[in-house]
């Protein structure tokens, strides 16, 4: 119950692509779904984050769409540039307990 | 403000031998988070503080691993002894209650290598 599943394992797309991202939970006491991004070398540093209570939520070019229902969220990069090839984690937490972070997208975007 | 930080970056060291992992949250930040990852098993959490007292441990691969937390700007990260498998890096995150956000500021990493 305290997984998150994420996929793909790794992707590459090229520039302007749309690569998706998707993660699944089963814990529906979760409220809160980040997405970090790793570069290598670097720690993890928090990309973008929604609550449960909205469906969609976009910071220039990344969009996080929410499917309360399915217990899906899934991160989408409009325009992507090479600048963008790092690693993904998706996360899920409840109040300010732990995250759990999913198995991480490795993102190739090619020139 | 100089973000998480962490000492040493790199650390190398023979099998048996004791590893202290250090970490200086940011001035202000009551959670702390100490994570390994591993290209086997990801990002793994080890142990949080919250006021500088350990929460949840359940992380902690076995009694190898001990973290403290002495005050609000330290926490340590000890292995001993130290075994291969533990090769790894070892991230220190904190994060503030304060206005609601719960954003987790991760340090630079410290890269164990046991021999």
């Amino acid at each position: 119950q305290q997984q998150v599943k994420q996929s793909p394992q790794s992707l590459i797309v090229q520039k302007g692509g749309i690569p998706i991202i998707n993660c699944a939970y089963e814990n529906t006491a979760f409220d809160y779904f980040p997405w970090y991004q790793q570069f290598p070398g670097k720690g993890p540093a928090l990309l973008i984050a929604i609550r449960p209570d909205v469906s969609e939520k976009k910071e220039g070019r990344f969009t996080i769409s929410f499917n309360k229902s399915a217990k899906q969220f899934s991160l989408h990069i409009m325009d992507s540039q090479p600048g963008d090839s790092a690693t993904y984690f998706c996360a899920a937490g409840r109040g300010f307990q732990k995250l759990v972070f999913g198995t991480g997208t490795r993102l190739l975007v090619s020139p | 403000d100089a973000g998480v930080i962490q000492s040493p970056r790199h650390e190398v060291t023979e099998m048996g031998q004791e590893v202290t992992l250090r970490c200086k949250p940011i001035s202000g930040h009551d959670y702390l988070f100490w994570y390994r990852q591993t290209m086997m098993r990801g990002l793994e959490l080890l142990i949080y503080f919250n006021n500088n007292v350990p929460i949840d441990d359940s992380g902690m691969p076995e009694d190898r691993f001990s973290a403290k937390m002495p005050n609000a700007s330290f926490s340590t990260l000890k292995i001993q002894p130290s075994e291969p498998r533990d090769s790894a890096v070892y991230f220190c995150a904190s994060s503030s209650t304060r206005g609601g956000r719960r954003e987790q500021y991760f340090g630079p990493g410290t890269r164990l290598t046991v021999t």
